[in-house]
């Protein structure tokens, strides 16, 4: 069956803009949480989202957001973009939200910001 | 929060040579994976393995829960198996659920 698909997989925007970032999870799977990958801080945890409902966040400012539809897709919001929003955005997927699971991850979106 | 470390951070090695990455975390985890991240950046699930052994192809991973540490073993090493290694670990109590991970082992193999 078909993977995580990520949408775009590459995006440039100036400072002060914003960007929307979607994810289609595997089949199945309900639960899609967010990633930001930079140099100097590694992977951090953004939110994570499981029947609509965002069910975990991470510690990132209020310009980060996002949602899931009914259908598990995901869409994750930055807004009054700063340089050091930089980076790879990395989404996982997982059938579950808690206690044992796997989770899959798409090819990532790379953001700069200029 | 919980620590995840990996050793060594760097690692470059001959091909054909065998190599151990370690991963040490420091609490109970509910769930732990490999990753293998590739040049264009995506993490491509290696092993599922919070307890116990696990082997497919040239690639094993242990996990001894109890001692709260992981190892990922690669033999007979390939220059597709460069890139950046990551063990991410889950805790298990409500309001935790997400995957912390180390800072990567970086593999080289060279030809």
């Amino acid at each position: 069956k078909a993977g995580v698909t990520q949408t775009p997989r590459y995006l440039i925007k100036t400072r002060g803009q914003q960007v929307t970032l979607s994810c289609s999870p595997i089949s199945g799977h309900r639960s899609v949480s967010w990633y930001q990958q930079t140099p100097g801080q590694g992977l951090q945890f953004l939110f994570e989202y499981f029947s609509e409902t965002q069910r975990n966040k991470g510690n990132f400012p209020g310009r980060f957001s996002g949602r899931q539809f009914s259908n598990s897709r995901s869409e994750m919001n930055v807004s009054t973009l700063e340089l050091g929003d930089s980076a790879l955005y990395l989404c996982a997927t997982s059938e579950g939200y808690r206690l044992i699971r796997e989770l899959f991850f798409g090819e990532g979106s790379r953001l700069t910001v200029l | 929060g919980i620590q995840v470390e990996q050793s060594p951070p760097d690692l470059i090695l001959q091909e054909g040579a065998n190599s151990t990455l370690r991963c040490n975390f420091s609490d109970s985890v509910n769930n732990l994976q490999w990753f293998h991240q590739n040049p264009w950046g995506q993490l491509i699930n290696l092993f599922y393995i919070p307890s116990g052994t696990k082997q497919n192809g040239r690639l094993s991973a242990t996990t001894v829960a109890t001692e709260r540490y992981s190892l990922l073993y690669i033999s007979s090493s390939q220059t597709t198996d460069s890139g950046v290694y990551f063990c991410a670990v889950e805790l298990g109590d409500f309001g935790n659920e997400k995957l912390t991970f180390g800072t990567g082992t970086r593999l080289t193999i060279i030809p």
